[in-house]
């Protein structure tokens, strides 16, 4: 398996736009992590589903983050409308169960200007 | 206060240092303790994993859990500089919840 993947590996995009993260977990897992990684508030969980479920949402920070699990093979994290204050790392995370090793991918650095 | 509370250095050590991270958590309900290792511009990988109190070692690293003090730590033996990195604590109930990370430097 080539692990968790993330698209894009950069992006930097202007205040007010759009922007969509995504994430292909490990085949077989079925926990899925966002997180967020700044210098100040180090590694932020945002979200976590199980079998495709949104179980905790209350890492999102605010209505402007949305995500979506459609199927076990793919999700999207949304930020619209973007800020400056949204500049980041973003890393997707899978598992396979509670309790095992959660596996990462390379993250999303998200540059807001 | 937060779940799990980390300090993020940064922490400087020369070669062949013993190197002791730690981490305090409030949430007693916590099951699982994993170390996570962290180079510059990557994802976090696991390093050490632990359920229960007490002590784990695997070669340089060692991991402690005390439970009853909400408090686990992480030692390195004769550090190198490749261990250079940012140490990440995890604990995990049915999530995972991790410290802020603390930066580590060995120099040679």
């Amino acid at each position: 398996d080539a692990g968790v993947i993330q698209s894009p590996r950069h992006e930097v995009t202007e205040m007010g736009q759009e922007v969509t993260l995504r994430c292909k977990p490990i085949s077989g897992h079925n926990s899925l992590f966002w997180y967020r990684q700044t210098m100040m508030r180090g590694l932020e969980l945002l979200i976590y589903f199980n079998n495709n479920v949104p179980i905790d949402d209350s890492g999102m920070p605010e209505d402007r983050f949305s995500a979506k699990m459609p199927n076990a093979s793919f999700s999207t994290l949304k930020i619209q409308p973007s800020e400056p204050r949204d500049s980041a790392v973003y890393f997707c995370a899978s598992r396979d169960r509670e309790g095992t090793e959660a596996f990462f991918g390379q993250g999303t650095r998200l540059t807001v200007v | 206060q937060k779940e799990v509370e980390q300090d993020p250095g940064p922490l400087s050590v020369p070669e062949g240092a013993i190197v002791s991270l730690n981490c305090t958590y409030s949430n007693s309900a916590f099951q699982y303790f994993m170390w996570y290792r962290q180079y510059s511009r990557k994802g976090p990988e696991l390093l050490m994993y632990t359920y229960s109190s007490g002590n784990k070692e695997d070669g340089r690293f060692t991991a402690q859990v005390d439970k009853s003090s909400k408090y686990i730590s992480l030692f390195i033996r004769d550090s190198q500089p490749s261990d250079s990195a940012t140490y990440l604590c995890a604990m995990t109930l049915n999530d995972m919840r991790f410290g802020a990370g603390t930066r580590l430097t060995v120099k040679p």
